[in-house]
Formats: C-alpha cells, sequence, structure tokens
C-alpha cells in the first residue's frame, strides 16, 4: 500500500518570497507522483507530474518539484511566488498499472500575502 | 468545451434521505472517479469507472452506489445519507485511465447531511 504525508498543512509566505511544500510518501513499489492545485472554490487541476527520467520536473507558471528516490520525496518549489499562487496543493501517488487509483496527502494551503 | 461538470453545487440532506450527483464530461474521456475531500484527509477515491460499462470499489466504497450511464455520465448515489458523508465530492475524468494520465476535476459538490 502507499501512503503519502504532507509536512505543512499552513504556509503563509509573503510576495516575492521563495517557497517550499513538502511531500514525502511510502511504497514498497515504484510511483508515479504528481501535484496537483486547488484555487479557491474550484477543482483540482494537474500542477505538474514525474512518471521518469530527469528528476527535476517544471510547471509553466514556474513551479518545480524534484524527485528524490532514497529519501521518497517530492518537494514543490518556487523561487519567487505571486498573489495568484495562493491556493491549496495537493501531493499525490500512484504505482504504475493501477489505473489512475490516485492516493492523495491531506493538501498545503499556500498564502501568499502581500 | 464545458470540461467536467457535476450537479447540484450545495445540497442539504437529512440523516437517512436518498441523493444522486451527478457528473457529466464533454472530452470524450473513458475513465472517470468519484473522490470525497475532508479537511485534513486530503481527497480519498470512492469509486471508478475504467471504462463505459465497468465500475469498481475505491478506498471508502461504504454507504456509496456509481453508475456509468454512458460514456460522458458517472453518477454517485447515496442511499441512506449519514451525517458522516458530509464532505465535498469531486468527480473526475482521464483520456486512457493510465496511472500516468492526468485527471480533470470537476468544480465539486458540498454536501451536508443533519
Amino acid at each position: 500500500a502507499q501512503s503519502v504525508t504532507q509536512l505543512d498543512s499552513q504556509v503563509p509566505v509573503f510576495e516575492e518570497a521563495p517557497v517550499e511544500l513538502r511531500c514525502n510518501y511510502s511504497s514498497s513499489v515504484s510511483v508515479y507522483l504528481f501535484w496537483y492545485v486547488q484555487y479557491p472554490n474550484q477543482g483540482l487541476q494537474l500542477l505538474l507530474k514525474y512518471l521518469s527520467g530527469s528528476t527535476l520536473v517544471e510547471s509553466i507558471n514556474g513551479f518545480e518539484a524534484e524527485f528524490n528516490k532514497s529519501q521518497t520525496s517530492f518537494h514543490l518549489r518556487k523561487p519567487s511566488v505571486h498573489i495568484s499562487d495562493t491556493a491549496e496543493y495537493f501531493c499525490a501517488v500512484t504505482p504504475p498499472g493501477q489505473g489512475g487509483k490516485l492516493i492523495f496527502g491531506q493538501g498545503t494551503e499556500l498564502s501568499v500575502k502581500p | 468545451n464545458a470540461g467536467v461538470t457535476q450537479t447540484p453545487k450545495f445540497q442539504v440532506l437529512k440523516t437517512g434521505q436518498s441523493m444522486t450527483l451527478q457528473c457529466a464530461q464533454d472530452m470524450n474521456h473513458n475513465s472517470m472517479y468519484w473522490y470525497r475531500q475532508d479537511p485534513g484527509m486530503g481527497l480519498r477515491l470512492i469509486y471508478y469507472s475504467a471504462s463505459e460499462g465497468t465500475t469498481d470499489k475505491g478506498e471508502v466504497p461504504n454507504g456509496y452506489n456509481v453508475s456509468r450511464l454512458n460514456k460522458r455520465e458517472f453518477s454517485l448515489r447515496l442511499e441512506s445519507a449519514a451525517p458522516s458523508q458530509t464532505s465535498v465530492y469531486f468527480c473526475a475524468s482521464s483520456e486512457i485511465g493510465k496511472s500516468e494520465d492526468t485527471q480533470y476535476f470537476g468544480p465539486g459538490t458540498r454536501l451536508t447531511v443533519l
């Protein structure tokens, strides 16, 4: 079985500051890793995912995440956040061949203040 | 192109009442999913449908039933609602249903059971 732990339930930061949202997972088999974002009063949307290859993956809006197999982590970072990044961020995993049955972490609320 | 739509947006039920949550997607996706989102617990998979005509249990299926009416529609039914089913329900779809697929989420239904 797999599990996901997001170590911070809330992360307040000031605009233009860097941010890191932490995600650790537990699994006895290899997994695919995802970050989804939920803006206020909306459904989730994919931010980025790691399937294979380069361990650093990037999104179109400046976020990046690095897969670290030895530490079983997939932390999300952004060097300079905007007010519009205020949202809840979910880390999720699923093993290959599981038909998209995602296992989600608890979520991290990112609050960007001016 | 509306993506994934859900009705209703809000619902209040009394214990023991029944209701059906509706979901439809217009992206010609094969796979569809129902999740519930509870504070501090992230999203948990209730049921999924890998393709038209098939359904299977997820992590928390007790108290729910589903129907894949056709390729576009996937409904979730609560036969006898309980306060523990107070939650936000999200429907999602994906193109093929493989683990690496991106899932596309609807805006959610906020359900309160008194």
